[in-house]
């Protein structure tokens, strides 16, 4: 069974960066990809941007795009997503999640489903 | 960006009754390869979203069968045979044809 393994929460102050890592078990790291969403209160899950497991590829949403970096570490199967210039509407919720790097397994498309979700990690941005 | 807009916001069900949500996107979610990105997933109270179904009316793995999706283009829906206590929860749709943007939600209440 797929697993995605999020670290703990975070506070930090305006203006810092925070770096988040999503540990995976249960399926070969480098056949998928990691996409990022956050949720921030009482808004809609927002995706942010995601990375190849296996060529480290990365594609970042526009309303990010200069503030994000996401990496992986293939022999450790973990996934990270680096936000920087932190303000306080980036208070939410941010959760990895994964993509079969399609055609694969069940998927039959090139185009698969954001199927498993880690558990999410709190941000909170306060001075 | 694509937009999409669910229907109704929330719902009130009694358990045993159906249940139906609305998903409308801003453009055709129908792919030059004649597949539809069309999601929906759960998300039950303290925990991460979970895929139920995916173009259009695929069930993920372990879903129950009361769970159908339909549609097309740009109009989809989801829809509950008999609500379960367990469907408690905030329904998103979502596409993925143009990177992924999700709907607002709809929280289903028993």
């Amino acid at each position: 069974q797929a697993q995605l393994v999020q670290s703990g929460a975070e506070v930090k102050k305006p203006g810092a960066s925070v770096k988040i890592s999503c540990k995976t078990s249960g399926f070969t790291f480098t056949l998928y990809a990691m996409h990022w969403v956050r949720q921030a209160p009482g808004q809609r899950l927002e995706w942010m941007g995601w990375i190849n497991g296996g060529n480290g590829y990365t594609k970042y949403s526009q309303n990010f795009q200069d503030r994000v970096t996401m990496t992986r570490d293939t022999s450790a199967s973990t996934g990270y997503m680096e936000l920087s210039s932190l303000k306080s509407e980036d208070t939410a919720v941010y959760y990895c999640v994964r993509e079969p790097l399609g055609p694969l397994g069940y998927c039959r498309s090139t185009n698969c489903p954001l199927d498993y979700w880690g558990q999410g990690t709190l941000v909170t941005v306060s001075s | 960006d694509i937009v999409m807009a669910q229907t109704p916001l929330s719902l009130s069900v009694a358990p045993g009754q159906p249940a139906s949500i609305s998903c409308k996107s801003s453009q055709s979610l129908l792919h030059s390869d004649g597949k539809t990105y069309l999601y929906w997933y759960l998300q039950k109270p303290g925990q991460a979203p979970k895929l139920l179904i995916y173009e259009v009316s695929t069930r993920f793995f372990g879903v129950p069968d009361r769970f159908s999706g339909s549609g097309s283009g740009a109009d989809f829906t989801l829809k509950i045979s008999r609500v379960e206590a367990e469907d408690v929860g905030i329904y998103y749709c979502m596409q993925s044809i143009q990177h992924q943007t999700f709907g607002q939600g709809t929280r289903l209440d028993i």
